[in-house]
């Protein structure tokens, strides 16, 4: 099983409100990440776990907070967003190793987040 | 700063045509550079992978080179499908993880009968 799962996959929500963006992998990979990819863009890392730590955070802004709750789960929770916010933000993993590229990523197929 | 350009940005064949799509880059040092599909709305999969020593490779119908010297490369497909319709993104790697890697912008492929 090769597969990322994203969940939900299309998401409108307030800039008042909280919610949460969820992705699974059972691949056994032990590095995990987010994107964010606006329009005709290409994607943007966000965080980076690597045996469920907190390995890289690429200057994101608090009221986006991720969380790893075990090997297999990636969570972003999302508060008080803005309207520029709105992106398909892509979950990705990777097998082992944070310092190598050469372990394939493999996307999920992404949230669709609009926020009004 | 790091960069990687493709070109063209869009492009539109007949199906069952060749095409070759070009991706420049300036990213240095370099660890090795993948070429990806992306269908709207999905995330990218990866077509291959190339290091420094490897001039082409292979994956059914796509083929993609690369020059380190001249800090090119580029992705043929042959035959192409309605199923080809998508982004095509390359990425290139420095040494040092994921957060050393710089996506370029794709081209969007559209494949008509």
């Amino acid at each position: 099983d090769t597969e990322v799962t994203q969940t939900p996959k299309h998401l409108v929500m307030g800039m008042t409100n909280k919610k949460s963006l969820k992705c699974e992998q059972h691949m056994g990979h032990r590095a995990m990440y987010w994107y964010k990819q606006k329009a005709k863009k290409p994607p943007e890392l966000m965080f980076v776990y690597s045996y469920e730590k907190l390995s890289i955070n690429e200057s994101v802004p608090s009221r986006f907070s991720p969380e790893c709750p075990n090997s297999s789960l990636l969570n972003l929770h999302l508060h008080a967003l803005q309207p520029e916010d709105s992106a398909l933000y892509l979950c990705a993993s990777s097998q082992d190793s944070l310092q190598n590229t050469f372990y394939e990523q493999y996307f999920g197929p992404g949230t669709r987040l609009t926020v009004t | 700063k790091n960069q990687v350009e493709q070109s063209p940005q869009s492009l539109i064949i007949l199906e069952g045509k060749n095409c070759t799509l070009q991706c420049n880059y300036t990213v240095s040092p370099f660890s090795n550079l993948r070429w990806y599909k992306q269908d709207t709305g999905r995330g990218p999969v990866s077509l291959t992978i190339m290091t420094f020593s490897e001039n082409t490779k292979s994956n059914g119908r796509y083929t993609a080179t690369l020059d380190a010297d001249t800090k090119q490369s580029s992705l043929h497909i042959t035959a192409s499908q309605l199923s080809d319709s998508a982004s095509y993104i390359c990425v290139v790697s420095a040494p040092g993880g994921y957060q050393k890697v710089t996506f370029g912008i794709g081209t969007k492929l559209q494949v008509i009968p």
